[in-house]
């Protein structure tokens, strides 16, 4: 049982550029979301899902694009990177938003 | 608007004494009540929950509060320990399938 697990762990970009972070849980997890954290801001719902098929916007989800095609998986795209969008990553899985959720590692992302 | 937010931003404690971290909410309809530590350079990680019908729960070492009438959450660590030292987040949701909103944090720093 691995848990959530992210990839990259760490990634540099160009402005401009696209990539996926990915994001993969092997607890049957019905609720997904995807956070980012910034220094002094706290943890920000950029967006998450209550089952495949099903995803919503969080607090901060211009520039990225989400899909839930299976129960384990929850990419989270960037489209066009910018440097705004320098911060850590966190993606995180539980039963629903009111039951314990379980953090991936992060991914530390810079656009330059 | 509805938000979650931290009194301080730092706490030091002198190692073996309790420590008590306080959260304020603003959202009246906040039905669950998270507490999660996050170590430097992990993910956040559970801590403990409660749920709008108690007031009062504990775990190991740790005791959560929940005042509804003045909307406020504390996190009381007993016999502080180095281990510990982290930033405190704490987070509410409106109930089942409702996202769950973070406060910024607050480091907790023990002093040997």
């Amino acid at each position: 049982n691995a848990g959530v697990t992210q990839t990259p762990k760490f990634q540099v970009l160009k402005t401009g550029q696209s990539m996926t972070l990915q994001c993969a849980q092997d607890m049957n997890h019905e609720y997904m979301s995807w956070y980012r954290q910034d220094p002094g801001m706290g943890l920000r719902l950029i967006h998450y899902s209550v089952g495949a098929g099903i995803t919503d916007q969080g607090e901060v989800p211009n520039g990225y694009n989400v899909s839930r095609s299976t129960t384990e998986d929850f990419p989270l795209r960037l489209l066009s990177a910018a440097p705004s969008q320098t911060s850590v990553y966190f993606c995180a899985s539980s039963y629903s938003p009111t039951y314990e959720q379980y953090f991936g590692p992060g991914t530390r992302l810079t656009v330059t | 608007g509805e938000s979650v937010g931290l009194h301080l931003p730092t706490l030091s404690v002198q190692e073996g004494d309790n420590s008590i971290i306080n959260c304020a909410y603003s959202n009246s309809a906040s039905d669950y009540f998270i507490w999660y530590k996050q170590e430097s350079g992990k993910g956040p990680q559970f801590i403990i929950d409660i749920r709008s019908n108690m007031d009062k729960r504990q775990g190991q070492r740790v005791t959560v509060l929940l005042n509804k009438t003045v909307k406020h959450l504390s996190l009381q660590i007993a016999a502080t320990q180095p281990g510990d030292s982290a930033v405190y987040f704490c987070a509410e949701s409106p109930g089942a399938n409702s996202k769950l909103t973070f406060g910024k944090g607050i480091t907790l720093s023990v002093r040997p």
